[in-house]
């Protein structure tokens, strides 16, 4: 499969907890992006790489999210002290750079976290 | 916070009839996606319009866009039972981050 990954699926864990989400991008896309969607909205813009440089973040990333993307492929996002808040759909997304500074983002099947 | 406001914030048709779907957004962009999302899955992307495109095709597919009126619709042609899904447009302002409105769920009856 050539497709965006991303794992877990589903993801149970209890408020105060540490989670890592993981997101394996198409694999020559250089652009990876991470969004929330909570249940009957469409997604909300989290963060962006290109490469491995994190070059935009949203207000909603308050500082117990972080993200990476070390060596420029896979990318995780990491949340600490989970609160019951947190609880949605994390989508990955990526997409190629390519001679229009605009392309198709492609999205992964995402993780669903549930905060108890 | 959500730019797009798609209307109707849902629609059930019969198979075979048409279903289209409204977007209205708030910023200039540089393009306009529209996706598609079957319950609890990941998105779907379905068309891109770029902001000097006024229509595109694809499949049963029909996109407009008219940047006077900030506003999108996506036509769906003779419907079937796997169109039942969300579907949401998006916005792309600066080649990086998209914007979704709240979507549209449809619900194509056998």
């Amino acid at each position: 499969d050539t497709g965006v990954s991303q794992n877990p699926r589903h993801k149970i864990t209890k408020r105060g907890q540490n989670v890592t989400f993981r997101c394996d991008p198409i694999s020559e896309h250089n652009r990876l992006y991470w969004y929330r969607q909570t249940l009957g909205q469409g997604p909300e813009f989290l963060t962006y790489f290109q490469n491995e440089a994190q070059l935009e973040k949203s207000r909603l990333l308050s500082d117990r999210f972080s993200a990476e993307r070390p060596k420029g492929s896979f990318s995780t996002l990491e949340i600490q002290r989970t609160e019951q808040g947190d609880s949605a759909m994390y989508l990955c997304a990526s997409s190629p750079q390519g001679v229009m500074v605009t392309d198709t983002q492609y999205f992964g099947p995402g993780t669903r976290l549930t905060v108890l | 916070s959500q730019q797009g406001e798609e209307d109707p914030q849902a629609l059930s048709i019969q198979e075979g009839e048409n279903a289209t779907m409204n977007c209205s957004y708030k910023t200039s962009i540089n393009n306009l996606q529209w996706y598609r999302q079957n319950s609890g899955r990941g998105l779907v992307h379905l068309i891109l319009i770029r902001s000097n495109e006024r229509e595109k095709h694809s499949g049963r597919l029909r996109v407009t866009l008219d940047t006077s009126k900030k506003s999108s619709s996506l036509l769906i042609t003779a419907s079937r039972a796997a169109d039942t899904a969300s579907y949401f447009c998006a916005t792309d302002l600066r080649g990086s981050r998209l914007t979704f409105g709240e979507g549209t769920q449809l619900t194509v009856n056998p």
